[in-house]
């Protein structure tokens, strides 16, 4: 069973550039969900994707978007980077059932670290 | 909103020995999952254990097991024969049951001391 991957490992952007970054889902999950670590403190949720819509949405400003492809693998990009956007960001894939409308555990991939210059 | 309240930033734990992790909520719904989540310095956050709400039996995994009281939203963490491997950081999240996020807290450091 293949776990969730992330890329790049590290990425170094300056202020006012775009970026995007990439997460591929755990085997047989359907669902994707994106998180932004700031240096000592617990991820905060950005956005979730599940069948390749919008799903779910913290309190991120609009130049933060996302998308979701068939394989469910989805990429999270970040439009005028500003200084604050240097954090790690993890993707986070799980199973949604319908059944019951409920998702299952998130498993994390290792994160990218962005630092915005 | 939901919020996660981790008391402690810092613990540290002699090898081999038994450390408990707190953790505290507030939220107004009956239908949640609580979780552990490690997160070593490679910076991957691993789940160490999970909960739901609806089950009153306390989870258990291998070393790790959770004391979980519903009536006083406390979810805390306890960690038995302590191993180097364990040290990390050690994030408790809520998860509703229909919701699309988990909610963390900011996390508790651990050192296991050889």
């Amino acid at each position: 069973e293949t776990g969730v991957t992330q890329s790049p490992t590290h990425l170094i952007k300056t202020r006012g550039q775009q970026v995007t970054l990439r997460c591929s889902s755990q085997s047989g999950h359907n669902t994707v969900s994106w998180y932004q670590q700031a240096l000592g403190q617990g991820p905060q949720f950005i956005f979730q994707y599940y069948r390749e819509e919008e799903n779910g949405r913290g309190n991120f400003p609009p130049r933060f978007s996302g998308l979701q492809f068939p394989n469910y693998s989805s990429e999270l990009n970040v439009n005028a980077l500003e200084l604050d956007d240097s954090a790690l960001y993890l993707c986070a894939s799980s199973r949604f059932n319908l059944i019951g409308g409920k998702a299952d555990t998130q498993y994390f991939g290792p994160g990218t670290r962005l630092t915005v210059l | 909103a939901q919020t996660v309240t981790q008391s402690q930033p810092e613990m540290s734990v002699q090898e081999a020995e038994t450390v408990t992790l707190s953790c505290t909520y507030d939220t107004s719904e009956s239908d949640y999952y609580l979780f552990w989540y490690k997160q070593p310095p490679s910076r991957q956050m691993i789940l160490v254990i999970r909960q739901e709400a609806y089950k009153q039996q306390n989870a258990t995994e291998n070393r790790f097991s959770v004391n979980f009281q519903k009536a006083a939203k406390s979810f805390s963490l306890k960690i038995s024969d302590s191993q180097l491997g364990d040290a990390a950081m050690y994030f408790c999240a809520y998860f509703s049951g229909s919701a699309r996020q988990l909610t963390f807290g900011s996390g508790t450091q651990l050192t296991v001391l050889p």
